[in-house]
Order: structure tokens, then C-alpha cells, then sequence
């Protein structure tokens, strides 16, 4: 079974543009998380998806939006770049949204850099 | 909100050896679950080893053991007859039993395997 797939792998930006990141699932997963990864931050949660709708949301700006197609596949959005948006964003999915023994599965991530 | 701290940035073993990596949390939920995540440089997280709050046995899963000590709020991660292939960044992770719940995740401690 293929794991966890995002693209693309690498991306590099400038202040002020937009970016769209893409995550597959796992086949029959249909919960989707994403992740910031910074040194200084460590990871945090950005929001978690799961039936085509968002079921949690982290403490981010609102620059910051996803969403979840039919096939479970999700994609999130940053606007109007930062310097600090700089990092590795992990998305990972589960089987199912709101069952905490639930592995959740990571995919290689997204190396964004905002120039 | 819960948080979950790792108070070693770094720690080192050689082969063969045991090594003990930390972890604390906060929280005042009664019924939760922690992780252990294994990140190897430019490779995807992997879950190493999870542990339920309500059961009183430490998880085990190979050379990978812990000691949870629920009113300590303390997880700590014992790795034995430590390979090479350990090297890697370790998370610590926590998650409450209830609703819609995210993993929180601790800043991480690399650890180094010398031969």
C-alpha cells in the first residue's frame, strides 16, 4: 500500500505570493492533519480534515486554509507569504477523524522557503 | 491546554548501549494517550511506540520500551542495544481520549548513535 504522499517536495517563494500545498492519503484513510515544522516551533498543528470538512483548526492566521476533496486528497493554502512561514509542513493521515488510538501516518513533507 | 516538554535538545549513545530519552506533559484530562515519533534526517515520521493513560503497563515494542508514570506526568523512552539506524530526531507526543482531539507535540530530541 503507498504511504503518505505530498507534493511538492521543495518550494521556494517570495514574500507576499501564494502557495498551494497537495496531500494524498493513505488509500481508505479519510482524515488528513497538517503540520508547520520549525526548529524554533517545533511542530504545530494547523487543522484537521476528515468527510470534506474541517474538524479542527490550530492557532494560525487565517492566511492560512485547507481543504478536503471527495477522494480525500487535501490541499492547504498560504497567502500573502512571511519570512516565518518558512518551514517543513507535514500532513498525515488516519483512518478515521476524532479516535485518538488512531496512527496517524506522515508523509515526507513540503520544504517551503519564503524569500 | 496541554503541553509536553522535552528537556533534552540532544543526547548521545554508543552502539549497543541504552539510552533514555525524556518527557513531561501537562494536562488535567484523566484519559489520554501519548507517543513516541521517530523522524530520521530527510525521512518521514514513524510512530515508534504508544501508551493508553488508563492502562498501568509500560508499552513495549521490541528494543523500544517506556515508563509512564501517570502522576508524575512523565514518558519516558528507553531505547536498548541502540543501532545506528536509531539516529533521528524523537518526538513526544500527546493526545486527549475525547472529541476532536490533535496531537501535541513536544520540540524533539535528536539523538546521536556512534558506532
Amino acid at each position: 500500500k503507498a504511504g503518505v504522499t505530498q507534493t511538492p517536495r521543495y518550494l521556494i517563494k517570495t514574500r507576499g505570493q501564494q502557495v498551494t500545498l497537495s496531500c494524498s492519503p493513505i488509500s481508505g484513510h479519510r482524515s488528513v492533519s497538517w503540520y508547520q515544522q520549525t526548529p524554533g516551533q517545533g511542530l504545530q498543528f494547523l487543522f484537521e480534515y476528515f468527510s470534506e470538512t474541517q474538524r479542527n483548526k490550530g492557532n494560525f492566521p487565517g492566511r492560512f486554509s485547507g481543504r478536503q476533496f471527495s477522494n480525500s486528497r487535501s490541499e492547504m493554502n498560504v497567502s500573502t507569504l512571511e519570512l516565518g512561514d518558512s518551514a517543513l509542513y507535514l500532513c498525515a493521515s488516519s483512518l478515521v477523524a476524532g479516535v485518538a488510538y488512531n496512527e496517524q501516518f506522515f508523509g515526507p513533507g513540503t520544504r517551503l522557503t519564503v524569500l | 491546554a496541554q503541553t509536553v516538554t522535552q528537556s533534552q535538545p540532544e543526547m548521545s549513545v554508543q552502539e549497543a548501549e541504552t539510552v533514555t530519552l525524556s518527557c513531561t506533559y501537562d494536562t488535567s484530562e484523566s484519559d489520554y494517550y501519548l507517543f513516541w515519533y521517530k523522524q530520521p534526517p530527510s525521512r518521514q515520521m514513524i510512530l515508534v511506540i504508544r501508551q493508553e493513560a488508563y492502562k498501568q503497563q509500560n508499552a513495549t515494542e521490541n528494543r523500544f520500551s517506556v515508563n509512564f508514570q501517570k502522576a508524575a506526568k512523565s514518558f519516558s523512552l528507553k531505547i536498548s542495544d541502540s543501532q545506528l539506524g536509531d539516529a533521528a530526531m524523537y518526538f513526544c507526543a500527546y493526545r486527549m481520549l475525547s472529541g476532536y482531539s490533535t496531537l501535541t507535540f513536544g520540540k524533539g530530541t535528536m539523538l546521536l548513535v556512534s558506532p
